[in-house]
């Protein structure tokens, strides 16, 4: 079974607003990744932050990361049509050289 | 940038034959990954290889299943006896090394009748 959980499983907003999504995973990590997925492609990876990292930020991208309550958000600001897509995060383990993913949000941003 | 390549596309065979997928890395590439996607899930890993070694297989891949990577390449992902329970997206990723991201392709749409 998967071991991240993403919170809310939909999301919709505006152009414009911010989109913020939650993320809790169950074991110790080495680094958690946020990816996104438009339907029917591929994952493309958005950003990483390694454990021993707190917050991270990549353009219009932040992710925070709470270790103590295995806990990642990543926040979307001034969000456009075309970042409606599926987001997903995924924890990677160096105990187990893979990356398990959350159920993922679907973000649809309305123009 | 070629990126991960996937073929075919996608898939529809009848219960019980035998299908096979093919991946094919960003060349420099020494990790493989297959994962398995459902409708509205995130992928599941399955198996993984370093250059041609198979390092790890998930208790989701069956003896029905089998993966290669000759020569630290391409990749093949074959289900043997396909179930409709095997209905999914199998996607492929590549990274450079451990803990790095990866870069996956778009993925086989499998279709069982």
């Amino acid at each position: 079974s998967q071991q991240g959980e993403e919170d809310p499983q939909a999301l919709s907003i505006q152009e414009g607003e911010n989109a913020t999504m939650n993320c809790s995973y169950k074991t110790s990590i080495n680094n958690l990744q946020w990816y996104r997925q438009n339907s029917g492609r591929g994952l493309v990876h958005l950003i990483l932050i390694r454990s021993n990292e707190r917050e991270k930020h990549s353009g219009r991208l932040r992710v925070t990361l709470d270790t103590s309550k295995k806990s990642s958000s990543l926040l979307i600001t001034a969000s456009r049509a075309a970042d409606t897509a599926s987001y997903f995060c995924a924890a990677y383990g160096g105990a187990t050289n893979k990356l398990i993913f959350g159920t993922g949000t679907l973000l649809a941003v309305q123009p | 940038d070629t990126g991960v390549s996937q073929n075919p596309r996608h898939k529809i065979t009848k219960r019980g034959q035998n299908v096979t997928f093919r991946c094919d890395p960003i060349s420099e590439h020494n990790r493989l990954y297959w994962y398995r996607q459902t409708l509205g899930q995130g992928p599941e890993f399955l198996t993984y290889f370093q250059n041609e070694a198979q390092l790890e297989k998930s208790r989701l891949l069956s003896d029905r299943f089998s993966a290669e990577r000759p020569k630290g390449s391409f990749s093949t992902l074959e289900i043997q006896r396909t179930e409709q329970g095997d209905s999914a997206m199998y996607l492929c990723a590549s990274s450079p090394g451990a803990a790095q991201p990866q870069h996956f392709g778009d993925g086989t749409r499998l279709s069982i009748l």
